[in-house]
């Protein structure tokens, strides 16, 4: 049964730093993995999508990289913002035409200080 | 509408009651998905439909739950006989088809006291 964990579970950072968040599975064999931010009370907002084949996926001052054979990945975010606070989520799909069933980690929380 | 609408945005009910929750989900989209997240957690899994059928329902978690999309767009979530248990946040999302995206409502704050 696949398993998604993610650490740390809460990230406390100055403005402007820039930081990692780690999220790990315990099954190799997956379909695509997703980044997601989640602000409080509010659904969740893909913010990048790896398919298995990829080893990365960049949108702005976000980097995610994926490395299949150990199980991992990261969420690189360039010089942090207060408006980057929310929680960020980790999923993992596990089958063609079915990217959309995700098993998700249980999150970091990020708070960005001025 | 322009995202995934969910209604209601809250609702309290009481231990023992029916409950409906409703989700629109983009135009087009072909693929529909409702999740569970209790608090602290990441969403759970409960049903995925491809157009008007369910194509996963692996996630439900007993016969109490049960979830329709009878046109293929709009679906409905219900849930008999609630529990203290059953209250969580119920998140439905769309997406172009069973490759695409997701794209998720504000989920529906279920309360059962």
């Amino acid at each position: 049964k696949q398993e998604v964990t993610q650490i740390p579970a809460a990230l406390s950072v100055p403005e402007g730093e820039n930081l990692v968040l780690n999220c790990s599975f315990t099954d190799s064999a997956i379909y695509n993995l997703q980044w997601f931010r989640q602000d409080p009370g509010k659904g969740l907002t893909s913010l990048l999508l790896i398919q298995s084949s990829q080893r990365e996926q960049t949108s702005g001052r976000l980097n995610a990289s994926l490395d299949k054979s150990s199980g991992r990945s990261t969420l690189y975010i360039a010089a942090s913002q207060p408006g980057d606070s929310a929680t960020y989520l980790c999923a993992v799909g596990g089958a063609y035409n079915q990217g959309g069933k995700l098993i998700f980690g249980q999150g970091t929380e990020l708070s960005v200080k001025p | 509408g322009a995202g995934v609408s969910q209604t209601p945005s809250n609702k309290v009910t009481e231990k023992g009651k029916y409950v409906e929750l409703r989700c629109d989900p983009i135009s087009g989209h072909t693929a529909l998905y409702w999740y569970r997240q209790s608090l602290g957690q990441g969403p759970e899994f409960l049903i995925y439909f491809q157009g008007t059928g369910a194509a996963d329902d692996s996630g439900l978690p007993n016969d109490r739950f049960f979830a329709v999309r009878p046109e293929g767009s709009v679906s409905t979530l219900k849930i008999q006989r609630t529990e203290r248990g059953d209250s969580a946040v119920y998140l439905c999302a769309s997406s172009y088809t069973g490759v695409s995206p997701l794209h998720f409502g504000n989920g529906t704050r279920l309360t059962v006291t």
